[in-house]
């Protein structure tokens, strides 16, 4: 089946530091998601990109869709403590029954 | 509140029961689904329903066995529940099929088989 490599696997950063992460697939999607999972709750969504090259800002978070389309990423500007959580890519592929395909998260620690 | 909502959020029970999580949906959705979330925290697809009807069906244990009454609902049946079920279960749903209609999730059930 479909696989997303996701790295890194987790951060620690300090506060007001940029964060970037990225996922990576063997092939090709027509949707890139970004969400956000915290503790005790789940996955929501920050960012969905839908063209190839796209980039996409929600406030300071900033996605962009590769223009291979096997590739995205997400950056976290001036991190703050709130964004403590675990991202998650998932991509949408052409294939039927519009299969959601998740990497295997980014655990996001963020120091003060 | 418009939300995905499912019951219990925690279940604690024995191998060998049988037990239900139960999913609701007030977003006007017709598109739910069922994951499964892993001590890896990685989240994989059991279920997918559209409009009542069975779109997706991963390579699950037949003892999983998902109803949905209406477009709103989504249930999870597990029979005869083994260690290795003990997991967090995410009910989720869209505005149909298409590519930009993304997934709304639940808050999860944590499951724990004893």
């Amino acid at each position: 089946g479909q696989q997303l490599n996701q790295s890194p696997q987790s951060m620690f950063i300090q506060e007001g530091e940029d964060v970037s992460m990225n996922c990576t697939s063997s092939s090709i999607f027509n949707t890139w998601l970004w969400y956000k999972q915290d503790p005790g709750e789940g996955p929501v969504l920050l960012i969905a990109l839908y063209k190839a090259g796209e980039l996409t800002s929600n406030g300071r978070l900033t996605a962009q869709f590769g223009i291979t389309r096997k590739d995205s990423f997400l950056n976290i500007s001036a991190s703050i403590p709130s964004d403590v959580g675990i991202y998650f890519c998932a991509g949408i592929s052409s294939g039927s029954a519009r299969q959601l395909t998740f990497g295997s998260g980014t655990q996001l620690t963020v120091l003060p | 509140d418009t939300a995905v909502s499912q019951t219990p959020k925690y279940l604690v029970t024995q191998m060998g029961n049988d037990k239900s999580i139960k999913c609701e949906q007030n977003l006007g959705h017709d598109t739910m689904y069922w994951y499964k979330q892993d001590s890896k925290k990685f989240l994989k697809i059991m279920f997918s329903y559209n409009n009542k009807e069975l779109i997706i069906n991963e390579t699950v244990p037949n003892r999983f066995s998902p109803k949905s009454p209406d477009k709103a609902h989504l249930n999870l049946h597990i029979n005869s529940l083994e260690l290795g079920d003990s997991a967090v279960y995410f009910c989720a749903s869209s505005l149909g099929q298409r590519a930009n209609s993304p997934l709304h999730f639940g808050n999860g059930t944590r499951l724990t088989v004893t």
